[in-house]
């Protein structure tokens, strides 16, 4: 069974820090996705990646960045925590391919203070 | 890019009662649409999907119908059941940009005992 694994359930920061969030998936997935997910907005794609070292803004990337230095392991920065990015994150992979499903990892809910 | 609609955004059954809820998109060239459950404190997983060569699948309680000429689908959920509650999250994939899943607000189903 596909298994994504992200790095911290829960997690509190304060403004201004520097917030890594990380995500590891087992089944060799090229493809992987970070979303953020509010009460009624549903889930917003923030980054995405094809491939290693490779990289895709979504639909609201600004305030975060991307590393995918190794294939398994998708990691999403907030390089400047604020209080409108306290969420929670989900992190996403699939095979490579139009109708691949998307895995979900358990979600990191993120309160910055 | 593609815009998805959900509605409604919350929604009551009494068990036993049928469920529907429904999404648009605006992108006449997506072709794959997937839905995914989300229950309570857990993870999205896939519960069915559609590919835009079919009007209609059915699995067991659940069902999805597409019309692709009103760029409109539809969750089914028939006798339903308390472990019906969860949010339902529609989605709809482009052919442009692959696997970039571009999914609705959601949709919050309580089912009354």
């Amino acid at each position: 069974d596909v298994k994504v694994t992200q790095s911290s359930r829960y997690l509190v920061k304060r403004t201004g820090e520097k917030v890594f969030l990380e995500c590891v998936q087992d089944m060799d997935h090229e493809n992987m996705f970070w979303y953020r997910q509010d009460p009624g907005l549903g889930l917003r794609l923030i980054y995405f990646s094809y491939d290693v070292k490779m990289k895709e803004k979504g639909d609201i990337p600004e305030g975060y960045s991307v590393s995918r230095e190794k294939k398994e392991r998708f990691s999403l920065i907030l390089e400047s925590a604020s209080t409108n990015q306290t969420s929670m994150y989900l992190c996403a992979s699939s095979r490579q391919g139009m109708k691949e499903k998307l895995f979900f990892g358990s979600g990191t809910q993120l309160s910055v203070l | 890019g593609e815009n998805v609609e959900q509605h409604p955004s919350t929604l009551s059954v009494q068990e036993g009662d049928s469920a529907v809820i429904k999404c648009t998109y605006s992108d006449s060239a997506s072709n794959y649409f997937p839905w995914y459950k989300q229950e309570l404190g857990k993870r999205p997983q896939l519960i069915i999907d559609i590919r835009s060569n079919v009007g209609e699948k059915k699995d067991q309680r659940i069902a999805v119908t597409l019309n692709k000429t009103a760029k409109h689908f539809s969750l089914h959920i028939t006798e339903t059941q308390p472990e019906d509650s969860a949010v339902y999250f529609c989605a709809a994939i482009t052919v442009i940009t692959g696997n970039q899943f571009y999914f609705g607000t959601g949709t919050s189903l309580t089912v009354i005992p």
